[in-house]
């Protein structure tokens, strides 16, 4: 099975910080990589996929990029609507496999 | 507009089976494999299968195999998962997806004596 790495687990921000998460899959998954942000007692909401296309009606805040195996999504400037949890999935193979969340927090 | 819509909450005995619904609207349901994720509280999401409704034909990761049937009515375009041999560890919330793009709303399943 692909592990993907996903850092951090938590990080606090403070509004109008520069925020990146990244995840690092353990296999080639080319750019096969979906970054979701998921608010509580709801469902996962694709905020970029394919690595580094922005999902439609996404902010455009957001971006992803990849270096190798290492894929980060980025937002430019923190708001208060974007304290959640963000997590990675990668498609390219079975099992999809998830990276473990990142839980994004106000300063 | 692309609609799943899930089945409600349950609260099962351990041991028991539980059978969720994911119902399709807004596109050609054979069209997309749908795909079943398990999120328990507080923790990530974890990919349990998938099935192609045009002919049943499913996928599940390991784990799962023993646990989750994945089935689909055409007639209905309605997407099952049944979970057996319910555990204090299957409590999670359940959420059906096609393209892991669109999402249903997720189905609590709470399992307890």
């Amino acid at each position: 099975d692909i592990q993907m790495t996903q850092s951090p687990s938590s990080m606090s921000a403070s509004l109008g910080d520069r925020v990146t998460i990244t995840c690092q899959a353990s296999q080639d998954i080319g750019n096969n990589l979906i970054w979701f942000q998921q608010k509580p007692g709801k469902s996962p909401r694709p905020m970029i996929y394919y690595a580094t296309n922005l999902a439609n009606g996404v902010p455009s805040r957001f971006s992803g990029s990849r270096s190798g195996s290492d894929y980060s999504l980025t937002i430019s400037s923190l708001e208060s609507e974007d304290m959640a949890d963000y997590h990675c999935l990668q498609y390219k193979q079975y099992p999809y496999t998830f990276g473990a969340g990142t839980k994004l927090e106000l300063k | 507009e692309v609609l799943l819509q899930q089945s409600g909450a349950e609260l099962v005995r351990p041991g028991s089976s539980v059978k969720i619904s994911c119902k399709a609207s807004g596109y050609t349901f054979t069209d997309y494999y749908m795909h079943w994720v398990k999120q328990r509280p507080e923790q990530g999401l974890v990919w349990i299968g998938r099935i192609n409704p045009a002919n049943g034909n499913t996928v599940y990761a390991e784990k799962f195999k023993s646990k989750a049937t994945l089935t689909a009515d055409k007639s209905s375009n309605t997407a099952y998962m049944q979970l057996s041999s319910l555990t204090s560890e299957d409590t999670a919330t359940y959420f059906c997806t096609i393209m892991v793009i669109i999402w249903g709303q997720g189905v609590m399943v709470t399992v307890s004596s």
